[in-house]
């Protein structure tokens, strides 16, 4: 198994432009999630899935969207890109009661020029 | 506010010392605790999971502990080797719905030399 893999590994965008980072997961998990981390602070939960076809905003989703067509892959969309997206952003897929059991992917990171 | 605050900020040991992470936490209703290690560049790795009941849980060289009254719990390594060098992350679960929320400490960022 590949667990959670994530594309790109870096990236650099300007102030506007629009990307989407990829994310898939080979664990069958019903449970997808993104998260942000950035210096000084715990990771926040951008958007999340519980299954295909059902997304759910978390506690920082402005400026992101994110699809869920099946049960491998969620996509995270930035739509105009802004310096304050600069971050490391994490995909995770989750297993267990609650899915509170999270595997993380190793991570992209994206600056915003 | 649900909070997980983690102690120190950073720590530099040598080799072979050991070594206890704190975590204090506000969050409620309670579901269970993690902690995570997290190595540069890469994503974080579960190392322990404590629910409300349980008060220590070890995997090898790393021993939790979890005390629900006082809302702390501690990571202690022993004999800590060059690997260990990474941040260690809390993470508490609340209890909701579907799906916990988590919330997430800022981590401890050990680093140990020779």
């Amino acid at each position: 198994n590949a667990g959670v893999t994530q594309t790109p590994k870096f990236q650099v965008l300007k102030t506007g432009q629009s990307m989407t980072l990829q994310c898939a997961q080979d664990m069958n998990h019903e449970y997808m999630s993104w998260y942000r981390q950035d210096p000084g602070m715990g990771l926040r939960l951008i958007h999340y899935s519980v299954g295909a076809g059902i997304t759910d905003q978390g506690e920082v989703p402005n400026g992101y969207n994110v699809s869920r067509s099946t049960t491998e892959d969620f996509p995270l969309r930035l739509l105009s890109a802004a310096p304050s997206q600069t971050s490391v952003y994490f995909c995770a897929s989750g297993a267990g009661v609650s899915y509170n059991e999270q595997f993380f992917g190793p991570g992209t990171r994206l600056t915003v020029l | 506010k649900n909070q997980v605050e983690q102690s120190p900020q950073s720590l530099i040991i040598l080799e072979g010392k050991n070594c206890t992470l704190q975590c204090n936490y506000t969050v409620s209703p309670f579901s269970n605790l993690r902690w995570y290690k997290q190595d540069t560049g890469r994503g974080p790795v579960s190392l322990t999971i404590m629910t409300f009941s349980e008060n220590t849980k070890s995997n090898g060289r790393y021993t939790a502990t979890l005390d629900a009254d006082t809302k702390q719990s501690s990571l202690h390594i022993t004999a800590s080797q060059l690997s260990d060098s990474a941040s260690y992350i809390c993470v508490v679960s609340l209890r909701t719905g579907t799906a916990s929320k988590l919330t997430f400490g800022t981590g401890t960022r050990l680093q140990v030399t020779l």
